[in-house]
């Protein structure tokens, strides 16, 4: 029930193109979907975040598309560029417990 | 303005011993949550605190303990430390959104 699940485990890109990142959920207590971007050594950093009552979310390149029958929300990064090479994790606030629980994380490398 | 700090960057710790990490907030962020993030794998959430008050507790032994101090920075205690309790500490502060800012973290190698 707590468990987000993230698909793929790793994407390769060529420069200018299409990253897409999947993930699932089954609580539906979960109230508020962000995305982080992570670093080798660094902290996950704030992407861009949806709440479910709204189907899509942009943001300059990067879109959170939204589907609350499904429980599933994706991240699309356009025009990817080999400064998006980093690994990406989806999250979902618990509304019952108010803490956050994070896929496992998806590692893009963008291709020059 | 700054954003979440953590501190110390690194600690090597030995089997057996005990760990406290800090972690200040952004300025006005009144919640502090601690993640445990394992090589490979999501942060895995520890504990939050809002205005100095246990709100969530993760599924962690009791060897884990937080406290929130009246600035709202904050202490993650370890005690009798096991290899597997290596990763990275992170420490997230959030004000009156659900928005959660993290730090860089504190890298714990115990051996």
């Amino acid at each position: 029930q707590q468990q987000v699940k993230q698909s793929p485990q790793s994407l390769i890109v060529q420069k200018g193109g299409i990253s897409i990142i999947n993930c699932a959920y089954e609580n539906t207590a979960f109230d508020y979907f962000p995305w982080y971007q992570q670093f080798p050594g660094k902290g996950p950093a704030l992407l861009i975040a949806i709440r479910p009552d709204v189907s899509e979310k942009k943001e300059g390149r990067f879109t959170i598309s939204f589907n609350k029958s499904a429980k599933q929300f994706s991240l699309h990064i356009m025009d990817s560029q080999p400064g998006d090479s980093a690994t990406y994790f989806c999250a979902a606030r618990d509304n019952y417990g108010q803490n956050f629980v994070f896929g496992p994380g998806t590692r893009l490398s963008v291709l020059p | 303005d700054a954003g979440v700090t953590q501190s110390p960057t690194h600690l090597i710790k030995t089997r057996g011993q005990h760990v406290t990490l800090r972690c200040s907030p952004i300025s006005g962020h009144k919640s502090v949550s601690w993640y445990q993030q394992v090589l490979g794998q999501g942060p895995q959430f520890i504990f939050q605190y809002y205005e100095k008050e246990e709100r969530g507790r993760g599924n962690f032994p009791d060897r884990f303990s937080a406290r929130q101090f009246p600035n709202y920075s904050s202490e993650l205690n370890v005690n009798a430390l096991l290899l597997g309790d290596s990763a990275l500490y992170l420490c997230a502060s959030a004000g009156v959104s659900y928005e959660q800012y993290f730090g860089p973290g504190t890298r714990l190698t115990v051996t």
